[in-house]
């Protein structure tokens, strides 16, 4: 089945550094969504990008869609320890299915 | 609050035991979901509504049966489980597919933690 790569699986950062992750896959995707998961919660919807070459930003947050629509990447400047958690990007197959990626996750310390 | 709620929250259980798990949304969507959260397998999809018709079974044993008696309620019941079954279990509800439209983001239960012993 369809499946998509995440990496890195974890990342540890000192506040105010950055932090990238990046899904990868092996075949066109008509669209990718990101989802935030913060320790002990479920899983959020961040966005979804659909376009070639799109790129969205939420304040410290920039994603990205790839040109050949192949892969991702979620980017936090400076990050704050309330960024704490697992972000995990998520594709569309078929009418009704969403298939997440491993997941990267995000250690700030302060 | 997601509009999404599961019982129970916790839940242990013998591997005998039979058992179920409740998701009802109030969203008015047409589509939803359960997702097995493990460590070893995160946000693993194991079955997929749409109408209450169930789309997609993504080669779940059949310990685990899904139960969608109309757009805003969905069970999971679960009968001689194993202890690796053990996992946070998802439920999520979407707006659903309107033809070949992409459907929109998932909205998530807070999720019941199943324990087998």
């Amino acid at each position: 089945g369809q499946q998509v790569m995440q990496i890195p699986q974890y990342q540890h950062v000192q506040e105010g550094e950055d932090f990238t992750t990046y899904c990868n896959s092996s075949t066109t995707l008509s669209n990718i969504q990101w989802y935030k998961q913060r320790p002990g919660g479920h899983p959020v919807f961040l966005i979804q990008l659909v376009k070639s070459g799109e790129v969205k930003k939420q304040k410290r947050l920039t994603f990205q869609f790839g040109e050949a629509k192949k892969n991702s990447s979620l980017h936090i400047t400076a990050t704050q320890t309330t960024d704490v958690g697992t972000y995990f990007c998520a594709i569309r197959t078929g009418a009704n299915n969403l298939f997440f990626g491993t997941g990267t996750r995000l250690t700030v310390i302060p | 609050e997601t509009g999404v709620t599961q019982t129970p929250r916790h839940l242990v259980m013998g591997m005998t035991n039979k058992k179920s798990l409740k998701c009802e949304q109030h969203l008015g969507h047409n589509a939803m979901y359960w997702y097995k959260q493990s460590a070893k397998k995160p946000l693993e999809l194991m079955f997929v509504y749409s109408l209450e018709e169930r789309v997609e079974n993504n080669s779940v044993p059949s310990r685990f049966s899904p139960e969608c008696p109309n757009s805003s309620h969905l069970f999971l019941h679960l009968h001689t489980l194993q202890p690796e079954d053990s996992a946070l279990y998802l439920c999520a509800s979407s707006q659903g597919d309107t033809g070949d439209i992409d459907t929109g983001e998932l909205f998530f239960g807070e999720g019941s933690r199943l324990t087998v012993l």
